[in-house]
Order: C-alpha cells, then sequence, then structure tokens
C-alpha cells in the first residue's frame, strides 16, 4: 500500500530564510508525487509535481522539489520564503489515486 | 478561484441526521473526487467518478454514498452521521480520469456533527 510521510507537524522560519518541508514516500512502482498547499479556509492548490524525468522541479511561487528514489523523498524547498507562504502543506503519491501526507504547516515570522 | 464550487459551506447537523453535500466541477472537467480531511486521519480519498459513473473508490464507509449526475454535479451523501464524521470535505475535478495534475479543489464544505 502507498503512503506518505511528512515527518515535521509545525516549522517555523523567519521571512528571507530558506525553507526545506521534508516528505517520504512508500510506493510499488514509480510514483507520482506531488505537493499541495492549503491557505486557511481554502482548498488545496497544486504547487509542483513529479512523474519522471529530471529529479529537480520547479512549482509555482518559487518552490522547487527533488525526487531521491534512492531515499523516497520528494522534499519541497524555497530559497527565501515570504510571508505569503503561511499555510499548511501536503505532500501526496499516487498514480491512479492520491495518498495524502498528514501536512506540514508553515509559520512565517516578519 | 479554483473553478470548482462546494456548498454550504459549513454545515452543522446531530447525529443520526442526514446531509448531502455538492460539488459543481470546473467547465469541462469530466472527472470528480471527493476527499475527507479530519485532524486525526488527515486528508482521505473517499470516491471518483467520470462522466457519470464511479471510476475509483478509497475508504467510503457504508454509510456514505456519492453520485454524478447528468449535468456532472455531484453529490455526496452522508446518513446516520456520527461524531467522528465531522470533517471537512472536499470535492475536486480534473479533465480525465487519468489526468491527475490536473487535480482542482473546491473550497470544502466544513461538516459539524453535534
Amino acid at each position: 500500500a502507498q503512503s506518505v510521510t511528512q515527518p515535521d507537524i509545525h516549522i517555523t522560519v523567519s521571512e528571507g530564510a530558506s525553507l526545506e518541508l521534508r516528505c517520504n514516500y512508500s510506493y510499488g512502482a514509480t510514483p507520482y508525487l506531488f505537493w499541495y498547499v492549503q491557505s486557511p479556509g481554502q482548498g488545496l492548490q497544486l504547487l509542483l509535481k513529479y512523474f519522471s524525468g529530471d529529479t529537480l522541479v520547479q512549482g509555482i511561487k518559487g518552490f522547487e522539489a527533488e525526487f531521491k528514489r534512492s531515499q523516497s523523498s520528494f522534499n519541497l524547498r524555497k530559497p527565501s520564503v515570504h510571508w505569503s507562504d503561511a499555510a499548511e502543506y501536503f505532500c501526496a503519491v499516487g498514480s491512479y489515486q492520491l495518498t495524502f501526507g498528514k501536512g506540514t504547516k508553515l509559520s512565517v515570522i516578519p | 478561484d479554483s473553478g470548482v464550487t462546494q456548498t454550504p459551506k459549513h454545515l452543522i447537523t446531530a447525529t443520526g441526521q442526514r446531509v448531502t453535500l455538492r460539488c459543481s466541477p470546473r467547465s469541462g472537467d469530466l472527472s470528480v473526487y471527493w476527499y475527507q480531511q479530519s485532524l486525526d486521519q488527515g486528508l482521505q480519498f473517499l470516491i471518483q467518478y467520470y462522466n457519470g459513473e464511479e471510476r475509483a473508490k478509497g475508504n467510503i464507509l457504508e454509510r456514505f454514498s456519492a453520485q454524478q449526475f447528468p449535468d456532472l454535479h455531484s453529490e455526496l451523501n452522508l446518513s446516520s452521521l456520527e461524531l467522528g464524521d465531522s470533517a471537512l470535505y472536499f470535492c475536486a475535478s480534473s479533465v480525465a480520469w487519468t489526468d491527475r495534475e490536473k487535480l482542482f479543489f473546491g473550497s470544502g464544505t466544513q461538516l459539524s456533527v453535534l
């Protein structure tokens, strides 16, 4: 069965600092991997996705993620965080139905 | 705005009752998905419909049912409600049933069972 682990429940960073959100997955075949963001009172918005090819994928809002098969990881990064990035971030895996991690809440200190 | 419309935004009801959540997908999208988001279980896939037909089923309870109508809107029916059914229910849509990368989520219906 597929599963996703996001080890960090809550992360706080200062505005302008770099960010890395961790995601580890378990999947039997080549995974399709996603990062979604959920702002308060909003639905989920797709940040980026990995299906195949280049293991470093670029997304919207300046986010990127790197797929590392050997580590079963798909960590999300951003070089400089903005206050508007404060939200909850979900990693997901699947090719037919998505399995989401429990999410990481990001707080940004001005 | 994702283009996916969910109504109502909030719903408060009592145990044992039945409710219906409604979802209108983005224009042109044929596939509708239902997800449940709760504090203890996180985001869980419930069920998917494509062009009126059930396509995939996840962790959906027998007390829950869904359907997609000819105009492509979908309804999720929750019956014999329990306190544990309190959650945020999301609808998402995509153009095709295999098109995972283009999943657009609505803002959700917050269900509170008292």
